[in-house]
């Protein structure tokens, strides 16, 4: 599975939209972006997904660049309950073990 | 209500003695997974199964056993040959979706050995 990149840390004022990125050169053809993210001693929480087009569910969207290199994970009204470390993964096939990085640790001002 | 739940939440066992974890899923997954947590670092995964019956060991299966007699439980032993079972362990599970697997987590039971 291709390696990703994150920012360490970001910030976010409530109500703003939250821009998170990711950087994926690697990734081949068949892999898919997942975005997690996890709030302290809680269990990673699914948050989106996507291959080449760009996806949009009820919590967040999902932009990914026509090259597929990058991605940027988008909270479009960040609320204090949004403060987490978010997780870009590249994975592709079925089954197997999901591989977290080090994530962005986003926090949520009021 | 669908989900994935894992019982206890803390759990502390005494050295030298054998642990069960708990993970019951109501969401129809075929595959189940267990992953172990320390702190600050990323999720290593411990066993997962793609089918009753039948399961595979991870990357860090050593002083750990499972089994899968049901599709919607998945038990984890924490045996005495684990030798720093103190972690936070996940369990997750998934299904298959538009050509891929997306998998769902677990509260979390975070074990404690005193």
């Amino acid at each position: 599975d291709a390696k990703t990149t994150q920012p360490t840390s970001m910030d976010c004022a409530e109500g703003r939209a939250a821009n998170l990125p990711c950087n994926h050169s690697t990734i081949s053809g068949n892999e898919y972006v997942y975005w997690y993210r996890q709030i302290h001693s809680q269990g990673p929480q699914y948050i989106i997904h996507g291959l080449k087009n760009n996806e949009t569910n009820e919590m967040a969207s999902l932009i990914i660049t026509e090259d597929r290199k990058s991605s940027t994970l988008i909270l479009p009204h960040a609320t204090l309950r949004d403060t987490a470390v978010y997780y870009c993964i590249v994975r592709g096939g079925l089954g197997g073990k999901l591989i977290f990085g080090q994530g962005t640790e986003l926090s949520v001002k009021p | 209500d669908g989900g994935i739940t894992q019982s206890p939440k803390y759990l502390f066992r005494k050295e030298g003695q054998n642990v069960t974890l708990s993970c019951e899923q109501n969401l129809n997954h075929d595959a189940m997974y267990w992953y172990r947590q320390d702190p600050g670092q990323g999720l290593r995964l411990i066993y997962y199964s793609q089918i009753v019956n039948d399961f595979q060991k991870g990357d860090i299966a050593e002083g750990y056993s499972v089994s899968r007699e049901k599709k919607e439980s998945f038990p984890l032993t924490v045996t005495s040959a684990q030798k720093n079972p103190t972690a936070f362990y996940l369990c997750a599970s998934s299904i298959v979706e538009q050509g891929t697997d997306t998998q769902y987590f677990g509260p979390g039971t975070r074990l404690t050995v005193l």
